[in-house]
């Protein structure tokens, strides 16, 4: 079983919708969880983190995480075309190591 | 301010090659990460640091050996490259893991035929 899962889609989402995103985790033992964000041919580059259970606001962007149920999501908001991209989820194991999923591509339709 | 700089951007290798991706940062963190991303697919992890002289395995780390002399470089050694290790390797750094960001270099892209 991989560390972190997350549907690799592609999903498709019209502009002003909620897209939504998620991604499970198997080690019990991590305890923070973050959403990336990767343009084609680029680096990833952070959106938001979220280490206690509940819902993260940042803007457009909510993260939820459950640890009961080991799983972590990602609404976006009123979407966006500049949205569209490969989201990946990642978890920070033990010893540091920063864990990542197999990324979800979205595509917002104008 | 040069964040994360990885050499080279592109290479192309032979079957039984070996060489070496340079990583080096100027923001003086304590934690490196080696990272090789396959097309359409997300980031493993081949190994990690987290301060000159610790390194560690991550989930990919057969065919490749790092070192980690000083805080600022953290070379990725490739021997006897093989088409399986044709992929784009991101080298990032971070001083806060529990906030997750991670600084990345622009990648390097390497095809082994």
């Amino acid at each position: 079983q991989k560390e972190v899962e997350q549907n690799s889609g592609p999903l498709s989402v019209p502009e002003g919708a909620i897209a939504s995103l998620n991604c499970t985790y198997s080690d019990r033992g991590s305890q923070s969880f973050f959403w990336y964000r990767q343009y084609s041919g680029k680096s990833p580059e952070l959106i938001m983190f979220i280490y206690s259970n509940g819902d993260k606001e940042d803007g457009r962007f909510t993260a939820q995480l459950n640890k009961a149920s080991q799983y972590v999501s990602l609404l976006i908001r009123d979407s966006q075309p500049s949205d569209s991209a490969t989201y990946l989820c990642a978890a920070k194991g033990g010893a540091q190591k920063l864990v990542f999923g197999q990324g979800t591509r979205l595509t917002i339709n104008p | 301010n040069a964040g994360v700089t990885q050499t080279p951007k592109f290479r192309i290798l032979k079957i039984g090659q070996s060489m070496t991706l340079q990583c080096t940062q100027d923001m003086n963190h304590n934690y490196m990460y080696w990272y090789r991303q396959d097309p359409g697919m997300g980031l493993k992890l081949i190994y990690y640091s987290v301060g000159a002289g610790i390194t560690d395995k991550g989930e990919v780390p057969n065919g490749y050996n790092v070192s980690r002399s000083t805080t600022e470089d953290f070379p990725l050694r490739l021997e006897l490259a093989a088409p399986s290790q044709t992929s784009v390797y991101f080298c990032a750094s971070t001083q806060k893991t529990n906030t997750g960001e991670l600084f990345f270099g622009e990648g390097s892209r390497l095809t082994v035929l």
